[in-house]
């Protein structure tokens, strides 16, 4: 199948780090992507991996393990700007196949 | 530089109808892709363009079309509308390179009464 699959809600407080996780069941995805989506507005990009391993941008990075069909976004010193939907898309030939996304909400 | 613009930003339409909804997209990229999300869902894929070409179409039925012009700019069109068609309907552009990211408009937060 194509299912990408995310908790559907997470909380922590604010300074904290965050780990979100995304998981697969699917071959054939040529790269893993992560979007934030505050309510009301258009997912906008986070980063993204093709290889294994972990891609590191400022307070955020992400992981990769192809073979185990597993990545996750790490949110470090957390703002409550950071409360948002983290979205987790698998990008195959031409389509992104995106998850239902995790709605994050940091608290004070 | 301007980023992904789409029009109309609200429309409300009654069932039966048809609805035309308009991108353009971030200067020169090529690839249009449009995407479905209903409240408390990921984006669902509806088709991608690339040079004025359809790269891929999702499991949307037929009353679902599309285009793109020579400038890039796409339209999506939706045919004898129903209420669950009620939706944001997100346009996004691309290089179309591999694994370039996409860019998402503002979308069009669409009503079927």
């Amino acid at each position: 199948g194509q299912n990408i699959d995310q908790p559907t809600e997470m909380t922590a407080t604010e300074g904290a780090i965050v780990q979100i996780n995304c998981t697969y069941q699917t071959s054939g995805f040529n790269g893993l992507f992560w979007y934030q989506q505050h309510a009301g507005e258009a997912p906008t990009f986070l980063s993204y991996n093709v290889l294994d391993g972990l891609e590191e941008k400022g307070r955020f990075s992400s992981f990769l393990s192809r073979s185990k069909g597993y990545s996750y976004l790490l949110l470090k010193e957390l703002q409550m700007k950071d409360s948002a939907s983290y979205l987790c898309a698998g990008l195959r030939t031409y389509k992104y196949i995106f998850g239902t996304g995790t709605r994050l909400k940091v608290l004070a | 530089d301007a980023g992904v613009t789409q029009s109309p930003t609200h429309l409300i339409k009654t069932r039966g109808q048809q609805v035309t909804l308009r991108c353009s997209p971030i200067s020169g990229h090529k690839s249009v892709s449009w995407y479905q999300q209903v409240l408390g869902q990921g984006p669902q894929f509806i088709f991608q363009y690339y040079e004025k070409e359809e790269r891929g179409r999702g499991n949307f039925p037929d009353r679902f079309s599309a285009r793109q012009f020579p400038n890039y700019s796409s339209e999506l069109n939706v045919n004898a509308l129903l209420l669950g068609d009620s939706a944001l309907y997100l346009c996004a552009s691309s290089s179309g390179q591999d694994n370039s990211p996409l860019h998402f408009g503002n979308g069009t937060r669409l009503t079927v009464t």
